[in-house]
């Protein structure tokens, strides 16, 4: 199957601070990226959608301000976490997919600590 | 957006029993259902899916059914090996291309 590379894969930073999550598809076109949270034993909260070059939709609940994504090539979409807070740590995981409605594939995910 | 729900939560089966795991959505616009299987510590990967024009699809030990009318579908796993305990997820995907994830299903196969 196709390559999606997320990094980094482990992060830690201090309240406050604005952390950068890239999510990368190595050897496909990305029409659409999807950022997901993912809680301990849980599922796969979808936070936004992203299609290159247009801006992202994201589902109710999740503050766009807060959580700015960027998808600014076919290959490349970006999450960055603004002043993050403990509540923000979490595992973020991204899914990328070449056409409509064709299997998405996922990224290694990003474990994120915020102290 | 969609609401996908996914039953069981968790499921135990002893090994060379099947396991069935139901999930339901309620867009009726939606019109492909991929399964995904997520090991401890690892990325879902994609085991199969289905889109809305077929009613059953079977690869080896595992085969998926959708009834569109009642929008639910299932994932039917034969033979069950220890190597298929593992945390299960449906997804529904419509128009706007967004896939939603139903809860999960933890499936531990007894050896």
């Amino acid at each position: 199957g196709a390559v999606v590379s997320q990094h980094p894969s482990r992060v830690i930073c201090k309240s406050g601070t604005s952390v950068k999550i890239e999510c990368r598809s190595l050897d496909f076109q990305a029409t659409t990226m999807f950022w997901y949270r993912q809680f301990p034993k849980q599922s796969l909260m979808l936070m936004a959608t992203s299609n290159e070059g247009s801006k992202a939709t994201y589902e109710q609940g999740v503050e766009k301000d807060k959580f700015l994504i960027n998808h600014a090539s076919l290959t490349l979409s970006t999450l960055t976490v603004t002043s993050a807070h403990p509540e923000d740590s979490s595992f973020y995981i991204c899914s990328a997919s070449g056409q409509v409605n064709t299997e998405a594939f996922f990224g290694q995910g990003t474990r994120l600590t915020v102290v | 957006g969609e609401n996908v729900e996914q039953h069981p939560s968790t499921l135990s089966v002893q090994e060379g029993d099947s396991a069935v795991i139901k999930c339901t959505y309620s867009d009726s616009a939606s019109n492909y259902f991929p399964w995904y299987k997520q090991e401890l510590g690892k990325r879902p990967q994609l085991i199969i899916d289905i889109r809305s024009n077929v009613g059953e699809k079977k690869d080896q030990r595992i085969a998926v059914t959708l009834n569109k009318t009642a929008k639910h579908f299932s994932l039917h796993i034969t033979e069950t090996q220890p190597e298929d305990s593992a945390v299960y997820f449906c997804a529904a995907s419509g128009t706007g291309n967004q896939f939603y994830f139903g809860t999960g299903t933890s499936l531990t196969v007894i050896p």
